[in-house]
């Protein structure tokens, strides 16, 4: 069974500090795909980034990145030089290849930056 | 382009009451879902459909219902509303691939539903 574990529940950071949220996962496939969906006060859920198994190449996109690691089964999230706008729950999400699509979420990271 | 759509926003229903939550896409996606959100729980997926005429359960789906008659409409129906139920609903959709390609879901706006 696939299931996304978000440790942290709320993390307050100053403006222009770094933020780190960490997700870590279980699944039995091989084949599968994780993603980040950013979810502001307004309540709609925003897409961010998806990676499949395959691909464990680091990304970043500009004052976003992310750190895929297989070995430890962590798919980490970073916002670099935090603002205001950033103030929002974030989800980690993971989807097996043999599963329909269907996702499952961590709980969510409440994520507050403090001007 | 609308993308997802969901109506109503709000709704306020009484415990045995019924009602209809709708949702459509314009993306012309195969795969689309119901979850709902409560607080410190994340999303639970309701009941999912990959294609017209097919649906399936996900978490936690007792006391809904679903259908998809269209590739563009997957309505999710509360049979007989109880405060369990109080919830905010999301509608989601994407394309499923043959081959186990997963593609991001897209989600509409939400329906904050509440049962008194």
């Amino acid at each position: 069974a696939q299931k996304v574990t978000q440790a942290q529940t709320e993390i307050s950071v100053v403006e222009k500090e770094d933020v780190t949220l960490d997700c870590v996962y279980e699944t039995r496939d091989t084949t599968y795909y994780l993603f980040w969906y950013k979810q502001p006060p307004s309540g709609e859920l925003v897409f961010l980034i998806r990676r499949n198994s395959f691909d464990e190449q680091n990304e970043i996109s500009g004052r976003y990145s992310w750190n895929f690691q297989k070995s430890t089964s962590s798919f980490n999230f970073t916002i670099t030089a935090s603002q205001v706008v950033d103030s929002a729950v974030y989800f980690c999400a993971l989807s097996e290849a043999r599963g329909n699509n269907r996702l499952a979420f961590g709980k969510g990271n409440q994520v507050v930056v403090i001007p | 382009n609308a993308g997802v759509t969901q109506t109503p926003k709000f709704q306020v229903l009484k415990t045995g009451q019924s009602m209809t939550l709708q949702c459509a896409q314009d993306m012309n996606h195969n795969s689309m879902y119901w979850y709902r959100q409560d607080p410190g729980m994340g999303l639970r997926l309701i009941h999912y459909s990959v294609g017209a005429g097919i649906t399936d359960q996900g978490e936690v789906p007792n006391g809904y219902n679903v259908s998809r008659s269209t590739t563009e409409d997957f309505p999710l129906r509360l049979l007989s509303a109880a405060p369990s139920q109080t919830s905010v609903y999301f509608c989601a959709s994407s394309y499923s691939g043959l081959a186990g390609t997963r593609r991001e879901q897209y989600f509409g706006p939400g329906t904050r539903l509440t049962v008194t």
